[in-house]
């Protein structure tokens, strides 16, 4: 199946941006999402982006997606505490979502 | 309100014992899957399916049965639970019409089994 990495912590400072990184294997993913989980809530959908494209941006967000390396980001512009949350990649496979093991932001004042 | 529901939110039971957990969505999607989370591990999908009366294998069905009945309703069952069932489940419901599998989460159930 899809193996789907990312870093599992990051630490940033109000109103820096955020950078969260993810690679994945399965090239034939069409669509690559990224979900945010909040603490004791389930997953919701940030943002996606097909796989034809190299960046898409969504306010504060900026998705950027390397095909050829496999590689997808996250940037979220002037980070707040709001913010602070599991963030997870996701590609998919046919009918399959793989997610990867979450990235934990900390948003320190 | 759009949403999935996942009853039971918390359950605690032992081993052996049969137990269901139910999943409801109102948004009339064809897709619905059940998921489980355990640290560093992210999630993994356990069971998926289509439509009513389409279900298929995950990545870790082992241990675990599911059964669409009816489009709304995504019920995962343990015949019998065992210790490396302990983990957070979830529940997600989706469209595949615009191409993107666009998943609805529910809140989770935590499960522990002793």
């Amino acid at each position: 199946g899809e193996d789907v990495e990312q870093s599992l912590f990051l630490s940033v400072r109000e109103g820096d941006s955020s950078v969260i990184n993810c690679t994945y294997t399965d090239s034939s993913s069409t669509y690559l999402y990224w979900y945010k989980q909040e603490p004791g809530a389930g997953l919701q959908l940030l943002t996606y982006i097909f796989s034809n494209m190299d960046m898409k941006q969504d306010q504060r967000l900026t998705v950027l997606l390397n095909k050829k390396d496999k590689h997808l980001s996250l940037r979220i512009a002037d980070t707040q505490t709001g913010d602070s949350a599991i963030y997870f990649c996701a590609a998919d496979n046919d009918y399959k979502l793989s997610f990867g093991a979450g990235t934990t932001v900390t948003v320190r004042a | 309100e759009a949403q999935v529901t996942q009853n039971p939110r918390y359950l605690i039971t032992v081993t052996g014992k049969k137990l269901t957990v139910t999943c409801s969505q109102n948004m009339n999607h064809e897709y619905m899957s059940w998921y489980r989370q355990d640290p560093g591990l992210g999630l993994r999908q356990i069971y998926y399916s289509m439509n009513v009366e389409v279900t298929d294998k995950g990545d870790v069905p082992e241990g675990y049965k599911v059964s669409r009945k009816e489009k709304r309703n995504f019920p995962l069952i343990l015949e019998s639970p065992s210790p490396n069932q302990t983990s957070l489940y979830f529940c997600a419901s989706g469209t595949m019409s615009s191409g993107a599998n666009v998943l609805t989460f529910g809140a989770g159930s935590r499960l522990t089994v002793l």
